[in-house]
């Protein structure tokens, strides 16, 4: 089974800095997704980021970008200019090979200090 | 766009009752919808893929008779918990996907979850 690594249960952050999440994963595929997904103390699931393994350029979205390193399978996402609506838990998913699921890490609670 | 939503968001119930949570895509046509449960501070949980018109497959160690998941049309899904007990407590979340394929969608969009409290 694929297995999604995050390995930093916690970071904080001061607002208008800059952060990095890290993610590794495990796939035998060539081709496939990942995304990141937040998740506010709503519970809602928000969609951050996705990433399409086939591109070599890194996705962006205003300022969460992501650090896609295909080969050490690494995919860490990148918020710039900090904002206190920023302080959820984040996770990082990668859409299984072969099959429509994703594939949930542990998930990494972000705190944003005024 | 892709707005999903779920109804009730909160539910209290006794126990041995059941309790059906609806899901539905509001803005696209859903062929896949996915039901996850979260335990508190925990990762989202996989229980049941759902295709449109088909029958529901249920990830290993879900009971399927008793979480019944229904997706009659391209916008609905429902998942029953049928004779509900404390253990079934949690936070469950839909997501919906609209069609797959190269070109097509893979992203799963997410409803905002429905807190069940078995008494």
């Amino acid at each position: 089974a694929q297995t999604v690594t995050q390995s930093q249960p916690e970071m904080s952050v001061q607002e208008a800095e800059t952060v990095t999440l890290s993610c590794t994963y495990d796939t035998s595929e060539s081709d496939y997704y990942l995304f990141w997904y937040k998740q506010p103390p709503s519970r809602q699931m928000i969609l951050v980021i996705r990433q399409e393994a086939y591109k070599q350029q890194n996705a962006t979205e205003n300022r969460f970008s992501v650090n896609f390193q295909k080969a050490a399978k690494s995919f860490s996402l990148k918020i710039s200019d900090s904002q206190l609506g920023d302080a959820a838990m984040y996770f990082c998913a990668p859409l299984q090979g072969g099959s429509e699921k994703l594939v949930f890490g542990k998930g990494m609670k972000l705190t944003v200090n005024p | 766009g892709a707005v999903v939503s779920q109804h009730p968001s909160r539910v209290i119930c006794k126990s041995g009752t059941s309790v059906k949570i609806e899901c539905r895509s509001l803005d696209f046509q859903a062929t896949t919808m996915f039901w996850y449960r979260q335990f508190p501070k925990q990762s989202l949980m996989l229980m049941a893929t759902s295709n449109e018109g088909s029958k529901a497959t249920y990830e290993q160690g879900v009971e399927k008779d008793k979480f019944l998941i229904n997706h009659a049309s391209l916008t609905l899904s429902t998942l029953t918990v049928t004779s509900a007990h404390p253990e079934d407590s949690s936070f469950y979340i839909c997501s919906a996907r609209g069609s797959p394929g190269r070109g097509g969608e893979v992203t799963q969009y997410f409803g905002p979850g429905t807190r069940l409290l078995v008494l």
